[in-house]
């Protein structure tokens, strides 16, 4: 089945302690991209990576990194988090950049930062 | 530069009755737009989306969108409304460079 998995789903941590989103996909595709979701202000891009080690800032990468060693994966790292960064986090991949084709969406990871 | 305003955060419709979730860009260039659903709890999943071939666009679960370039709209409809469709609805715009570009978002409500 053709599928971006995220992990963990939810998580709680405490300010200043370093955590990684993991997120994985199964279709051979070339883009992947992490995305914050927050109450009134809809999907916001926080990283996105054309491909394999090449990665790029989308429009609120504070406070975040990424890596793209392979293909399939493509971890979000927060290295020392903060409250202001308590969200709804998706993972997307899709098959190249081009928006003609299809994003496929993880679960969502749900993080409290407290 | 590119945007996407979903006119309403809240819709609510009584089961059986039209859906209409309202979206409006404005592009420098022929965009390309979506609208993508997410149930609670699940990712987003694409409905429909329009790259300028015909202008009213079909999608999945009896869902459509109407491009309509004189009034930059692609309000999103389904003729009736069934409490499945209770959801949050995202419009999406992409431009020319590909970088895409999410609506805020309208929760729709089902009333039985």
């Amino acid at each position: 089945e053709a599928q971006v998995t995220q992990n963990p789903r939810y998580l709680i941590t405490v300010t200043g302690k370093k955590l990684t989103v993991t997120c994985s996909q199964n279709m051979n595709h070339e883009y992947m991209s992490w995305y914050r979701q927050d109450p009134g202000l809809g999907l916001r891009q926080i990283y996105y990576s054309m491909n394999v080690e090449v990665t790029d800032k989308g429009d609120v990468p504070e406070g975040y990194k990424v890596s793209r060693k392979e293909k399939r994966n493509f971890p979000l790292i927060l290295e020392s988090p903060s409250p202001n960064q308590t969200s709804l986090y998706f993972c997307a991949s899709s098959r190249t950049a081009d928006m003609n084709t299809e994003a496929f969406f993880g679960q969502g990871t749900r993080l409290t930062v407290v | 530069a590119q945007s996407v305003t979903q006119l309403d955060s809240h819709v609510s419709v009584s089961e059986g009755t039209p859906v209409l979730l309202r979206c409006n860009y404005s592009s420098s260039y022929s965009p390309s737009l979506f609208w993508y659903v997410q149930h609670p709890n699940k990712g987003l999943q694409l409905l429909l989306k329009y790259t300028s071939a015909a202008t009213l666009v079909k999608g999945i679960n009896g869902f459509e969108a109407e491009f309509k370039k004189s009034e930059t709209s692609f309000h999103l409809t389904k003729p009736s409304a069934h409490m499945s469709d209770a959801a949050e609805y995202f419009c999406v715009v992409s431009d020319q460079n590909d970088k895409i570009i999410f609506g805020k978002g309208t929760r729709l409500h089902i009333l039985p």
